[in-house]
């Protein structure tokens, strides 16, 4: 069965630093990899998602996540931060083969900027 | 506007009772989803729903139950027999399977409280 594991729990940046956060996924056939945000009082939303083709994902607001096979890693990144983007960071993971309807999610990590 | 409705938003209980937590969509979406989500343990699956009069267990169903008689409608209802059931839920509804163009859609959630 698939796992997602995110090692940060709560990371804390100024403002304008760049934000690398961390995601490991278990499973060794195809996978479909999401990172989803939750604003403070706001639903979860999709912030980038990779399916196929180019393992560098853009998504919104300036995120970008590369998918590295070999480390079963998609790790999420900005290089540079803005208060807004205090929040919480979930990664996730689908396996279309084991479970085409199936997501699990990691353990989340909070972000906090510093104005 | 089309979207996910979780009721109540909050709920108290006392301990011993079921409370039945109502999920209902508009999207026209297939599978239908229930989530719990902690304090540092992120999104944990409940239940899944590919189809109607079909469901699937989640990583973490023991204590609860679901239904799916209608497409738009799938209820979560916390037994008695769930162990720590304070929590906030998670709806979240998909058109088919993972593509890229599909998504998961969440609702706002509804937080439970046993005292």
């Amino acid at each position: 069965a698939q796992s997602v594991s995110q090692h940060n729990h709560h990371v804390i940046l100024s403002e304008a630093a760049s934000l690398e956060l961390g995601c490991n996924y278990s499973y060794g056939g195809t996978v479909n990899l999401f990172w989803y945000v939750q604003y403070p009082g706001q639903h979860l939303q999709l912030l980038l998602k990779y399916f196929s083709g180019d393992p560098l994902v853009k998504g919104i607001k300036g995120f970008e996540a590369e998918f590295i096979k070999s480390k079963f890693s998609f790790n999420l990144r900005k290089p540079s931060v803005q208060w807004s983007d205090t929040a919480e960071y979930f990664c996730a993971v689908n396996a279309p083969d084991s479970s085409a309807s199936k997501i699990i999610f990691g353990s989340g990590t909070r972000l906090s900027i510093r104005p | 506007d089309g979207g996910i409705t979780q009721s109540p938003k909050y709920l108290f209980r006392k301990e011993g009772q079921n409370v039945t937590l109502s999920c209902e969509q508009n999207l026209n979406h297939d599978a239908m989803y229930w989530y719990r989500q902690d304090p540092g343990q992120g999104l944990r699956l409940i239940y899944y729903s590919q189809i109607v009069n079909d469901f699937q267990k989640g990583d973490i169903a023991e204590g609860y139950s679901v239904s799916r008689e209608k497409k738009e409608s799938f209820p979560l209802t916390v037994t008695s027999a769930q162990k720590n059931p304070t929590a906030f839920y998670l709806c979240a509804s998909l058109q088919g399977v993972f593509s890229g163009a599909n998504v998961l859609t969440f609702g706002a959630g509804s937080r439970l409280t046993v005292l």
